[in-house]
C-alpha cells in the first residue's frame, strides 16, 4: 500500500530534550516536506526536500532541523524543543512538480505526530 | 503572511442540504487548487482540485468553483452527510512549484 508513515503518532517530552519523528515513504516520491497544524493556523511549511541530499526552509523553520540521505526518509529533528513547538506535525510526499493541465498532482501525507513539549 | 485563507472557521449544515466553504487567495501566481478532507487523528487526505484554466470542476457530490479576477474559490457539497463532517483545507499550488500553500481550514459538521 502506498502510504507515508510517521512515527511516534504521540510524543510528550520536556523543554530541551532532543528528539527525532521519523518520516518514511514508499512511492519512490522525490519531493517531502513536513507540515505544523496549528489552530487558527492551518498547516504551515517548516521544511521541504526537493531530493537527496536537497532541503529547504519552509515558513517557520526556526528550532528545526532535516536530512534527507535516502529519497524514502525525511526524518524532523528538534534540537532543543520548547513549548511553542507543542503541534500536531505532518510529513508529506509527492512525486511531481504540478505544470498546467496536470490532474493527478497533490501531496499524500502521513496520519500525524502530536507533540506536547512541558 | 497567509496567502491562502478560509475565513470561516466553521460550518454547520443540516443533513441533506448543501455545504458552501469558501476560500481566498492572495497571491497572483497560484494556478492550481486543491481541497483537502481531515478527519481527527488522520492525515490530509484529497478531495477535489481545479486548474486555473477551468472555472468550475465536479466530482459526484463535490464541486469546485474558481473566481479568478476574484481570487476566490469555493467548494460545494451536495447533499451533505454525516460522513462529511471534517475539517476542509484549501490550498493553493504555482506552476512549476511543488510548494503547497494552505488555509486555516473550516470545520464542517453536518447534523442528522
Amino acid at each position: 500500500e502506498a502510504q507515508v508513515t510517521q512515527n511516534p503518532r504521540y510524543l510528550i517530552t520536556v523543554t530541551g530534550k532532543k528528539l527525532t519523528v521519523t518520516c518514511s515513504q514508499n512511492m519512490n516520491h522525490e519531493y517531502m516536506s513536513w507540515y505544523r497544524q496549528d489552530p487558527g493556523l492551518g498547516l504551515r511549511q517548516i521544511y521541504y526536500s526537493m531530493n537527496v541530499e536537497v532541503t529547504d526552509k519552509g515558513d517557520v523553520p526556526e528550532g528545526y532541523k532535516v536530512s534527507r540521505k535516502e529519497k524514502r526518509n525525511f526524518p524532523l529533528i528538534l534540537e532543543s524543543p520548547s513549548p511553542n513547538q507543542t503541534s500536531l506535525y505532518f510529513c508529506a510526499s509527492s512525486s511531481s512538480l504540478y505544470s498546467a493541465g496536470a490532474t493527478n498532482y497533490g501531496y499524500t501525507f502521513g496520519s500525524g505526530t502530536r507533540l506536547t513539549v512541558v | 503572511d497567509q496567502q491562502v485563507k478560509q475565513n470561516s472557521p466553521s460550518l454547520s449544515v443540516q443533513e441533506g442540504r448543501i455545504s458552501i466553504l469558501n476560500c481566498d487567495y492572495t497571491n497572483s501566481m497560484f494556478d492550481y487548487f486543491l481541497w483537502y478532507k481531515k478527519y481527527p487523528a488522520e492525515g490530509p487526505t484529497f478531495l477535489i482540485s481545479i486548474s486555473s484554466i477551468k472555472d468550475k470542476n465536479e466530482d459526484g457530490r463535490f464541486t469546485v468553483f474558481l473566481n479568478k479576477s476574484a481570487k476566490h474559490l469555493s467548494l460545494h457539497i451536495v447533499p451533505s452527510q454525516p460522513g462529511d463532517s471534517a475539517v476542509y483545507f484549501c490550498a493553493a499550488s504555482a506552476s512549476n512549484d511543488y510548494k503547497l500553500s494552505f488555509g486555516a481550514g473550516t470545520t464542517v459538521t453536518v447534523r442528522a
